[in-house]
């Protein structure tokens, strides 16, 4: 079965900075898609990034990127220039085909300012 | 990407009642993905509701108490029943409208026992 770990349970950030986010995940599938969610106290669940297995280049969405090492499993979430705004839950996911999302724990970021 | 209107937004209920949530969505979409977040947890799927046919359950979740209707491709009901303070959680709806567009989430129902 697919599994998702995500092993930092808090990050926290001073505002302006970066942050990474670690996520691994485990499949035999060669073609599948991973996804970034924040999660925000409003409980909405948000789709901050995405990314083709089938892609090498990372993808990117302004502040947010993604480190995807497809061999290592690994799907880690950079955010820059931090902002307040950004605090929330993060959760990344797995999914393959037309199947539901398999989520991770989820990260909490705290921004500070 | 598809919009996804869920109501109740929460609701207080007493133990041993039941409570149904509905989810909206403005276009026709062939899956529909029922979740539960439990306080601080993440996200559990509790059933996948197909139009027409019955909904599939995750292991730990059955349809006595958790029944599911799929009338038609832009609407579905999931009933919490004879709820238990246990129950309180979460509860969103999903639609998936292309894998290059991820999934959608309803607003979440957010549910207390008592």
């Amino acid at each position: 079965a697919q599994t998702v770990t995500q092993s930092q349970p808090e990050m926290s950030v001073q505002e302006a900075e970066t942050v990474t986010l670690s996520c691994t995940y485990d499949t035999s599938e060669s073609d599948y898609y991973l996804f970034w969610y924040k999660q925000p106290p409003s409980r909405q669940m948000i789709l901050v990034i995405r990314q083709e297995a089938y892609k090498q280049q990372n993808a990117t969405e302004n502040r947010f990127s993604v480190n995807f090492q497809k061999a290592a499993k690994s799907f880690s979430l950079k955010i820059s220039d931090s902002q307040l705004g950004d605090a929330a839950m993060y959760f990344c996911a797995y999914e393959t085909g037309n199947t539901p999302l398999v989520f991770g724990k989820g990260t909490r970021l705290s921004v500070i300012a | 990407s598809a919009v996804i209107s869920q109501k109740p937004s929460r609701d207080i209920c007493q133990r041993g009642t039941s409570l149904t949530i509905q989810c909206q969505v403005d276009s026709q979409v062939t899956m529909m993905f029922w979740y539960r977040q439990q306080p601080g947890q993440s996200l559990t799927l509790i059933a996948t509701a197909n139009q027409g046919s019955e909904a599939t359950y995750e292991s730990g979740f059955v349809i006595d108490k958790f029944p599911i209707s799929r009338p038609n491709l832009t609407f579905s009901t999931l009933t919490v029943s004879n709820m238990s303070p246990e129950d309180s959680s979460i509860y969103l709806c999903s639609v998936g409208t292309g894998q290059l567009n991820g999934y959608t989430f309803g607003s979440g129902t957010r549910l207390t026992v008592v």
